[in-house]
């Protein structure tokens, strides 16, 4: 079974910052089956990337995703109030068929 | 509009049983695979389960392997999940989500319900 790593656990940031949040495989994942989610208090998780840099329907372009194989990259350019929430990587893995989810990084407000 | 709603979550004794719910609408049910998520109170993300298009695969997490059953009734654009034998550790948000790509793809989740409570305790 895939483990995913997020690091760092919180980030603390001010708006306007950029912010880089890491998510690594403990084996090669495919590209295609790489996603990022934001999810904010009391609401349920949103797709932001999808196939390690597509991003989702309404998704803004200051969010961004990069990487392959085991490292994998979620990018917010300049932080807007409404972006400070906790983010998690997912990848589907075939063998055994299966979903897994990082443990989440929290951008906070500095 | 796509829409998820769960329902079925309730306070439940440890070897309780339970039968979660998610009805969906706005898109074709039949079309695509669906997922069960958890989220334990203040903890992050756990898949629980997916099932296929037609129901004719389903996968578990090793957590709920054995003690948990999902299916659909797709007349019904309805989702399921039976969970017996339940534990504290149980206890978490059971969010249906419906996968993104049709067919036998299982890859992302592009909705996502607002969530379903079950609490296994005493």
């Amino acid at each position: 079974e895939i483990v995913l790593t997020q690091s760092p656990g919180t980030l603390s940031l001010s708006p306007g910052e950029r912010a880089t949040l890491s998510c690594r495989a403990s084996q090669s994942v495919s590209s295609s089956y790489l996603a990022w989610y934001q999810q904010k208090p009391g609401q349920a998780p949103r797709l932001l990337i999808y196939g390690a840099s597509s991003r989702a329907t309404g998704i803004p372009d200051r969010f961004s995703g990069s990487g392959s194989g085991t490292d994998f990259t979620l990018t917010i350019s300049r932080l807007e109030p409404e972006d400070f929430a906790v983010y998690y990587c997912q990848q589907y893995g075939s063998s055994p068929p299966g979903v897994t989810f990082g443990g989440g990084t929290k951008v906070e407000i500095k | 509009e796509v829409q998820l709603v769960e329902s079925g979550g309730v306070v439940v004794q440890p070897g309780g049983s339970l039968r979660l719910s998610c009805a969906a609408s706005g898109f074709t049910f039949d079309d695509y695979a669906m997922h069960w998520v958890r989220q334990a109170p203040g903890k992050g993300l756990e898949w629980v389960s997916l099932i296929s298009w037609d129901g004719g695969s389903t996968y578990y997490a090793d957590s709920v392997k054995g003690r948990f059953t999902i299916s659909r009734d797709n007349s019904k654009n309805s989702l399921y999940l039976q969970m017996n034998s339940l534990r504290a550790e149980d206890t978490a948000l059971y969010y249906c989500a419906k996968d993104a790509i049709g067919g036998y793809s299982y890859t992302h989740f592009d909705y996502w319900g607002q969530g379903t409570l079950v609490t296994v305790s005493s």
